[in-house]
């Protein structure tokens, strides 16, 4: 199947610094990528959606300029958490999705996620 | 009320025992997912579906449209299938919505 790697799987940076995290696909070239932020025993949140090329929809209540996506290629999207803070420590996960197909029959595939913890 | 609606949240069961994770769901969808996340945090998909049941392996997924219900059933059950099963429908704009997740634990 169809192979999404996310990197790094963990990371912990100082409060203040900013984080950059990776989403890219290996082998399907992805229209849309999605970011979703897991906390402990909660749902996964969508965060962003992006799709190549253009500006990421960001879902309500997440800050655009906290959270930097860019989409710059069919293959990889990136999330940078900006000036991080102890609040921002969470479980990041991307998901693409493969260009064509329809609604109905189209497959998400999911990054291994990464964790962030910001002292 | 939320979207998405799991039974049960924890699951307990002996190897070789059969699973069944139920999901109901309130808004519309063109699809809905069983995903499968393990303690590490990478998640799986193991099923889409849109309609009826589809089975893989071990594994049975179906779906009742007009009830807004769907089901994930597991068969002669192992250890390594100790994980976070998450139900999670999808929208006409390919959005995922996620259930809490289903803990399940089988015992040797």
């Amino acid at each position: 199947g169809a192979v999404v790697s996310q990197h790094p799987s963990r990371v912990i940076c100082k409060s203040g610094t900013s984080v950059k995290i990776e989403c890219r696909s290996l082998d399907f070239q992805a229209t849309t990528m999605f970011w979703y932020r897991q906390f402990p025993k909660k749902s996964l949140m969508l965060m962003a959606t992006s799709n190549e090329g253009s500006k990421a929809t960001y879902e309500q209540g997440v800050e655009k300029d906290k959270f930097l996506i860019n989409h710059a290629s069919l293959t990889l999207s990136t999330l940078t958490v900006t000036s991080a803070h102890p609040e921002d420590s969470s479980f990041y996960i991307c998901s693409a999705r493969r260009g064509g197909g329809t609604v109905l029959n189209t497959e998400a595939f999911f990054g291994q996620g990464t964790r962030l913890t910001v002292v | 009320k939320n979207e998405v609606e799991q039974s049960p949240q924890n699951l307990t069961a002996q190897e070789g025992e059969f699973i069944t994770i139920n999901c109901s769901y309130s808004v519309g969808i063109s699809a809905l997912h069983w995903l499968q996340q393990h303690p590490g945090g990478g998640i799986v998909s193991l099923f889409m579906l849109s309609s009826g049941k589809k089975k893989h392996g071990r594994l049975i997924a179906t779906i009742n449209i007009q009830e807004k219900h769907s089901s994930l059933h597991i068969t002669a059950s192992h250890p390594r299938d100790s994980a976070v099963y998450i139900c999670a429908p999808r929208g006409s704009n390919y959005k995922l919505t996620f259930g809490k997740g289903t803990l399940l634990t089988v015992n040797p």
